[in-house]
């Protein structure tokens, strides 16, 4: 089965410094989700990588996915307080309706 | 809005005691899956459902059931719980025909069991 590595395990940065979050698969990723979670409460869709180097943002967010490592990297510029919280990254199935395998998750603080 | 609803948001229950959590989408979704997250864990499968009377186990399904006899619902059951339930649990719902949007998730249901 698929799994997911994420580092840090946590993170505390003061804010506006820049930060970044690393996810890599033990298999062949097809597609990769980050998704970010308040603590105790439900997961937000931030964005979905799918070909090899692409890249993406959101807000001040920015994701990379890298086909060859089989990782993504997810990086924060300008870190604000209401970045604070858990950043998950899942990977979408190769097809079919398998189901996506999740990160362990970073916890991220923002020390205003 | 397009929303995932879960309830109750926190529930509190004794041993053997039967609980229902429910979930309803209104997004017309036909895929739908229960997670539940524990510290160092990360998210795990209980069950998913691919259409209405349509499910399957996931990778931790032992102590739970569930059913889907409407396409919106799809109710989470503990006919027996046991302290080692006790879990924040999610659940989702997914578009037909592709995943880039991967899942929408409700608000989490935290459930302890004493």
């Amino acid at each position: 089965s698929q799994e997911l590595e994420q580092s840090p395990q946590s993170l505390i940065v003061q804010e506006g410094k820049n930060l970044t979050i690393n996810c890599t698969s033990s298999k062949t990723l097809y597609g990769l989700y980050w998704y970010k979670q308040k603590y105790g409460e439900g997961l937000i869709f931030l964005m979905m990588l799918q070909k090899g180097g692409e890249e993406k943002s959101h807000e001040k967010i920015t994701a990379k996915l890298d086909e060859k490592k089989q990782q993504s990297s997810l990086h924060i510029t300008a870190s604000q307080p209401s970045h604070a919280g858990i950043y998950l990254c899942g990977a979408a199935p190769s097809g079919g309706y398998q189901k996506v395998t999740f990160g362990t998750g970073t916890k991220l603080q923002v020390i205003p | 809005e397009a929303q995932v609803t879960q309830n109750p948001r926190y529930l509190i229950t004794v041993t053997g005691k039967k609980l229902t959590v429910t979930c309803s989408q209104n997004m017309n979704h036909e895929y739908m899956s229960w997670y539940r997250q524990d510290p160092g864990l990360g998210l795990r499968q209980i069950y998913y459902s691919m259409n209405v009377e349509v499910t399957d186990k996931g990778d931790v399904p032992e102590g739970y059931k569930v059913s889907r006899k409407e396409k919106r619902n799809f109710p989470l059951i503990l006919e027996s719980p046991s302290p080692n339930q006790t879990s924040l649990y999610f659940c989702a719902s997914k578009i037909t025909g592709g995943w880039y949007y991967g899942y929408t998730f409700g608000s989490g249901t935290r459930l302890t069991v004493v």
